[in-house]
């Protein structure tokens, strides 16, 4: 068991720039969510897929923001025209769950992408 | 509004104190979810437990503790005999049935001092 795996650890971009993130879940799990975090906060939701279809999507996903997870397994999370207020850590998370309206039995997280838009 | 509602920013306890981190949470639904997680300075969030609405027995693991109460809206966190690798930041988290969101408190950093 490799755990989940977010590429990059680090990403510094410059304001306006698009920046795109990897997560790679865990591999027999098919619920993957994106969460961001910033400091002194909890983990605020952004998105989830079960397999490929993107299931739900939070207010605080603007049209800047898109994940895709074109085949079930790795998802990327791309941040068009970043601003300095996309500063923070994006984490991903995926759990086994293998019906569409149980709740998770646990979310397993990666050690996230922390963005710093200059 | 706020689901879930971590009212203690930061906790300091020296070695071997015991020590309670509060979460109260918020929810219409009868059947939710309530888990805790700890944060190390690592940065990965890792699971600690799981509880569901319709079992209000308290559980014990090692030196954790959890006390559920459903009447006050509660999911207290107790960890006995505090030690420095304790130190973390603490998230309670709730999930309701009807979706599959996680709401996050804003966590509780705790220090424990040698």
């Amino acid at each position: 068991d490799t755990g989940v795996s977010q590429d990059p650890r680090h990403k510094i971009t410059k304001r306006g720039q698009n920046v795109t993130f990897r997560c790679d879940p865990i591999s027999e799990h098919n619920r993957l969510y994106w969460y961001r975090q910033t400091l002194g906060q909890g983990p605020e939701f952004l998105t989830y897929f079960q397999n490929e279809a993107q299931l739900e999507k939070s207010r605080l996903l603007s049209d800047r923001f898109s994940a895709e997870r074109p085949k079930g397994s790795f998802s990327t999370l791309e941040i068009q025209r970043t601003e300095q207020g996309d500063s923070a850590m994006y984490l991903c998370a995926s759990s086994l769950g293998r019906d569409r309206a149980l709740p998770n039995e646990k979310l397993f997280f990666g050690s996230g992408t922390q963005l710093s838009v200059l | 509004a706020q689901k879930v509602t971590q009212a203690q920013t930061e906790i300091s306890v020296v070695e071997k104190e015991d020590v309670t981190l509060d979460c109260v949470y918020e929810t219409r639904d009868t059947t939710y979810y309530l888990f805790w997680y700890k944060q190390p300075p690592s940065g990965e969030l890792v699971f600690l437990i799981r509880r569901n609405s319709f079992d209000e027995q308290n559980e014990i693991s090692g030196r954790y503790s959890w006390n559920f109460q459903k009447s006050t809206s509660s999911f207290n966190f107790t960890i006995t005999a505090s030690q420095v690798v304790d130190s973390a930041v603490y998230f309670c988290a709730l999930s309701e049935a009807k979706g599959n969101q996680f709401y996050f408190g804003t966590g509780t950093s705790l220090t424990v001092i040698p």
